[in-house]
């Protein structure tokens, strides 16, 4: 079974302009999960999609959105980027959610100049 | 919200020996308790997880311990081997059906030297 795929795998933007990152779930898998994860500040959970609707968002500006299609594939985006929005972006599938594990992708470099 | 707290920072031990690294959370209501390793250029592998209502899991070398009352869990990994070498973060997530935020700790590089 394939597992969670994220591209691009690197990045690399000026400030002030955008960003949409791509995550396909494993198979099967409906709830898609977003985390950035800096030296600085660690793992940080941005939000979660479940059936094409965002279930649960972390404490980001709004500058940080995103999407799920109706084949579980999602994507993120960031507006207006800022030096300090360089992190490794994470996206974790998990079956429905809830009870059940996330597995993370290998994550999309993003590095801002 | 939930706030985890991870220690050590850093864990050197000898191949063969034992490794654990302990970690507390401050929401009682937190109930699923996964643990992950994340190596070097890689997103995060679960390596095993436990809920709120065991208080201990093992997976061949690798446990996870709970203790509900105080708080805390723990992962030992025994009979170290050079591969266990990487970053291993605890995660802890509130009650509810729905909800699949984790809150991570703040990471142990564990270092098994020859």
């Amino acid at each position: 079974k394939a597992g969670v795929t994220q591209t691009p795998r690197y990045l690399i933007k000026t400030r002030g302009q955008q960003v949409t990152l791509s995550c396909s779930p494993i198979s099967g898998h409906r709830s898609v999960s977003w985390y950035q994860q800096t030296p600085g500040q660690g793992l940080q959970f941005l939000f979660e999609y479940f059936s094409e609707t965002q279930r649960n968002k972390g404490n980001f500006p709004g500058r940080f959105s995103g999407r799920q299609f109706s084949n579980s594939r999602s994507e993120m985006n960031v507006s207006t980027l800022e030096l300090g929005d360089s992190a490794l972006y994470l996206c974790a599938s998990s079956l429905t959610g809830g009870w059940y594990e996330q597995y993370f992708g290998p994550g999309t470099r993003l590095t801002v100049t | 919200g939930e706030n985890v707290e991870q220690h050590p920072s850093t864990l050197s031990v000898q191949e063969g020996d034992s490794a654990v690294i302990k970690c507390t959370y401050s929401d009682s209501a937190s109930n699923y308790f996964p643990w992950y390793k994340q190596e070097l250029g890689k997103g995060p592998q679960l390596i095993i997880d436990i809920r709120s209502n065991v208080g201990e899991k093992k997976d061949q070398r690798i446990a996870v311990t709970l203790n509900k009352t105080a708080k805390h869990f723990s992962l030992h990994i025994t009979e170290t081997q050079p591969e266990d070498s990487a970053v291993y973060f605890c995660a802890a997530r509130r009650g509810s059906g729905t909800a699949s935020k984790l809150t991570f700790g703040t990471g142990t590089r564990l270092q098994v030297t020859l």
